[in-house]
């Protein structure tokens, strides 16, 4: 049961362009929205959340968009650096408040 | 910045053994949390952990497994018989308030336990 969806194992980008990791979500009465950023051989590390009120939040180069109609939603880093290459998860919780893992996003930053 | 530790780094053990996992949590948190990460496969969690109750937890946290706040500082998970499916990386994470309502979860680095 894959409530939280990212269908992309891996993305590549170069250095300085825009890095949009993809999240897709099933259910419904989600209404808070995180991604985490995992370097190898440390544990996760909050990047940036949104709450379904929005569509949109943005902190430096990081902003997370949130379609709710179409329950997806999506980080964009810009510039890219190459400290972040990473695994980036998106997780979701709805009130019960249980925050439910995608399987994760490999960020390649090529030089 | 205060940080989330975990020890062993490493933990082997043969199947059938039963493993503590030890986690001191960010000092001025209240919710404790274990989540496992099995090779490859997504992030999952296992218990959430308040005012030392165990306020949630997954399907995956059956009978086998066990947390405990034996002082004001640490946080365990003990597995009482360990099974090779047991095998995984295990984080604890902790949170001033409840997580991820404007409360990030701090994690530590995890504990790679291995069952053989």
């Amino acid at each position: 049961d894959q409530q939280v969806k990212q269908n992309s194992p891996s993305l590549s980008v170069q250095e300085g362009r825009i890095s949009i990791l993809n999240c897709d979500y099933t259910n419904s009465m989600f209404d808070y929205f995180l991604w985490y950023k995992k370097y190898p051989a440390e544990g996760p590390t909050f990047l940036i959340s949104i709450s379904s009120i929005k569509d949109k939040n943005e902190d430096g180069r990081f902003t997370v968009f949130l379609n709710k109609s179409a329950k997806h939603l999506s980080l964009h880093i810009v510039p890219s650096q190459p400290g972040d290459s990473a695994v980036y998860f998106c997780a979701a919780s709805a009130s019960n408040y249980q925050l439910i893992w995608g399987a994760g996003t490999k960020l390649i930053i090529k030089p | 910045e205060p940080e989330v530790t975990q020890t062993p780094s490493h933990q082997v053990t043969q199947m059938g053994q039963e493993v503590i996992l030890r986690c001191v949590p960010i000092s001025n948190h209240l919710y404790f949390y274990w989540y496992r990460q099995i090779l490859g496969q997504k992030v999952e969690f296992l218990v959430s952990f308040y005012n030392n109750e165990i306020s949630e937890k997954s399907e995956i946290f059956d009978d086998q497994f066990s947390v405990e706040r034996p002082d004001g500082s640490n946080f365990t998970l003990k597995i009482r018989s360990t099974k090779l499916e047991d095998s995984a990386m295990y984080f604890c994470a902790s949170s001033r308030n409840l997580q991820g309502r404007n409360s990030p979860l701090h994690f530590g680095n995890g504990t790679r336990l291995t069952v053989t």
